[in-house]
């Protein structure tokens, strides 16, 4: 059973540049959070994503926006990189119907802004 | 809005001796209670969880309580090993009759274990 899984696994980018991060959900789920995770400090919601609509969003500007496809795999995207953009970005997928609604996190990508 | 309160790391144990890790909480509703687990330069892994008050969480000789009455969820092992040195997170979410469907995590404590 394939567990959540995201690309690339290290990016380097730009300062003005834009990105893409990829995740698979877990074999099952429907649904796909995004969470950012600065370096010594815990993760914090970006959006997620159900029914390829946005169902909820955290303080974040819209530089950070994101998709959802048919066989539920999501992108996250972020347009004109800040150095405080720098940090793991952690996928986490779940099923709506569970009723503790646990999430499962993939292994992260850490994005480098320069 | 819901918050997440954890003990203050780093915390340093011997092999076999017993660990606490403190969390509580401030939540609307009656959310779901979490620890996720971080080894160096991986994802989060789900320990263990509750549901609802009074429900004890465990996996891997790990356990927590969800006390309603203090908003408590105390990470606790009898016996710990030097492979359970990783950073902990206490988190909680769920729909809890509303419409916020997040995690909100603590800041993390990390453990080392000494052989």
């Amino acid at each position: 059973d394939a567990g959540v899984t995201q690309s690339p696994t290290h990016l380097i980018k730009t300062r003005g540049q834009q990105v893409t991060l990829r995740c698979s959900p877990k074999s099952g789920h429907d649904t796909v959070s995004w969470y950012q995770q600065a370096l010594g400090q815990g993760p914090q919601f970006i959006f997620q994503y159900y029914e390829e609509e946005e169902r909820q969003r955290g303080n974040f500007p819209d530089r950070f926006s994101g998709h959802q496809f048919p066989n539920y795999s999501s992108e996250l995207n972020v347009n004109a990189l800040l150095l405080g953009d720098s940090a793991l970005y952690l996928c986490a997928s779940s099923l709506v119907l569970t009723a503790a609604y646990e999430q499962y996190f993939g292994p992260g990508t850490r994005l480098t802004v320069t | 809005g819901n918050s997440v309160t954890q003990m203050e790391g780093p915390v340093t144990l011997s092999e076999e001796a017993f660990l606490t890790i403190n969390c509580t909480y401030t939540a609307t509703g009656y959310p779901s209670l979490f620890w996720y687990v971080q080894y160096p330069g991986e994802g989060l892994q789900l320990l263990l969880k509750a549901t609802k008050a009074d429900d004890k969480g465990s996996n891997k000789g790990f356990e927590a309580t969800y006390r309603k009455e203090t908003t408590s969820f105390h990470l606790e092992k009898g016996s710990v090993q030097v492979s359970d040195s990783a950073v902990y997170f206490c988190a909680l979410g769920g729909k809890s009759g509303g419409s916020n469907y997040k995690l909100t995590f603590g800041k993390g404590t990390l453990l080392t274990v000494n052989p």
